[in-house]
C-alpha cells in the first residue's frame, strides 16, 4: 500500500518560521506536491517537487530528498492567514489518477 | 485562465435520497477530471477519474457513480444515499499531457441525516 505521513497539528507564532514534514513509502514516485486547505475551502496548490533539492516561492519553500522519502514545507514571516492544513500528495507514476495524499497537517498561528 | 465550479455549494439530504453533484471547467479543453471525497478529520480519497467524455473510471466500489457527458462536465451521482456519504465532495481537473498539478474546485459539503 501507499503511506504518507503528517503531523497531525503544529502551532506557531506570528513572525516566526515552522518546517511542516511530510515522509512517504510509496510504490512509486512522479512527483511530490504541497496544498494548502483552509477550513471549509478546497485545497490551493502550493509547490512541485520532482528533483531533490529546495524550491522557493516568496515565503513559503519546499525541500525534496528522494532517497529518504521525505519532504517539508517551510514558511517564513508567518502571518495570520497562514493558519490553515497542509497536505502532502505524492504522484505514483505520469497518471493523474495514482496521486496519494497525507492526512494533512493543520497549522495554527498565534499572535 | 482556467475555472472550476462545483454545485450546490452545500447539501442536506436524507438517507436513501439520489444525489447530483456537477463540476464543470471552463478555460481548458479536454482536462483530466477527478471526484475526490474528504471525511471529516481524513485525507482526501479519490472516487473517480475521466480522461475523456464517457470515459470513467472507479477507484473505489461504492453507492456513488459518476458521468462525463460534455468535455468540460463531471457529474457524481447515487441512487440511494447512505449515512456515511457525509463529506466535502471535491472536483479536481488536471491538463494531462505530464501537466501533473491537479486544481481543485470549491467542493461541495454533503450532510446524509
Amino acid at each position: 500500500g501507499q503511506n504518507i505521513d503528517q503531523p497531525t497539528e503544529m502551532t506557531a507564532t506570528e513572525g516566526a518560521i515552522v518546517q511542516i514534514n511530510c515522509t512517504y513509502q510509496t510504490s512509486g514516485f512522479n512527483g511530490l506536491f504541497w496544498y494548502q486547505q483552509h477550513a471549509g475551502e478546497a485545497p490551493t496548490f502550493l509547490s512541485y517537487n520532482v528533483l531533490d533539492g529546495l524550491e522557493e516561492k516568496g515565503r513559503f519553500s519546499s525541500f525534496l530528498s528522494r532517497s529518504k522519502g521525505y519532504s517539508y514545507l517551510l514558511l517564513k514571516e508567518l502571518q495570520m492567514k497562514d493558519s490553515a492544513s497542509y497536505l502532502c500528495a505524492v504522484i505514483l507514476d505520469n497518471y493523474g489518477q495514482n496521486f496519494v495524499f497525507g492526512p494533512g497537517t493543520r497549522l495554527s498561528v498565534l499572535p | 485562465s482556467q475555472t472550476i465550479h462545483q454545485w450546490p455549494a452545500t447539501l442536506v439530504q436524507p438517507v436513501g435520497s439520489p444525489l447530483s453533484l456537477e463540476c464543470t471547467v471552463e478555460g481548458t479543453s479536454n482536462p483530466n477530471l477527478y471526484w475526490y471525497r474528504q471525511a471529516a478529520g481524513r485525507g482526501l480519497q479519490l472516487l473517480f477519474y475521466s480522461v475523456g467524455i464517457g470515459q470513467i473510471s472507479s477507484e473505489v466500489p461504492q453507492n456513488l457513480s459518476a458521468s462525463r457527458p460534455q468535455d468540460r462536465q463531471f457529474i457524481l451521482s447515487s441512487k440511494k444515499l447512505l449515512l456515511s456519504d457525509s463529506g466535502f465532495y471535491l472536483c479536481a481537473w488536471e491538463l494531462g499531457a505530464d501537466q501533473e498539478t491537479q486544481y481543485f474546485g470549491p467542493g461541495t459539503r454533503l450532510l446524509v441525516l
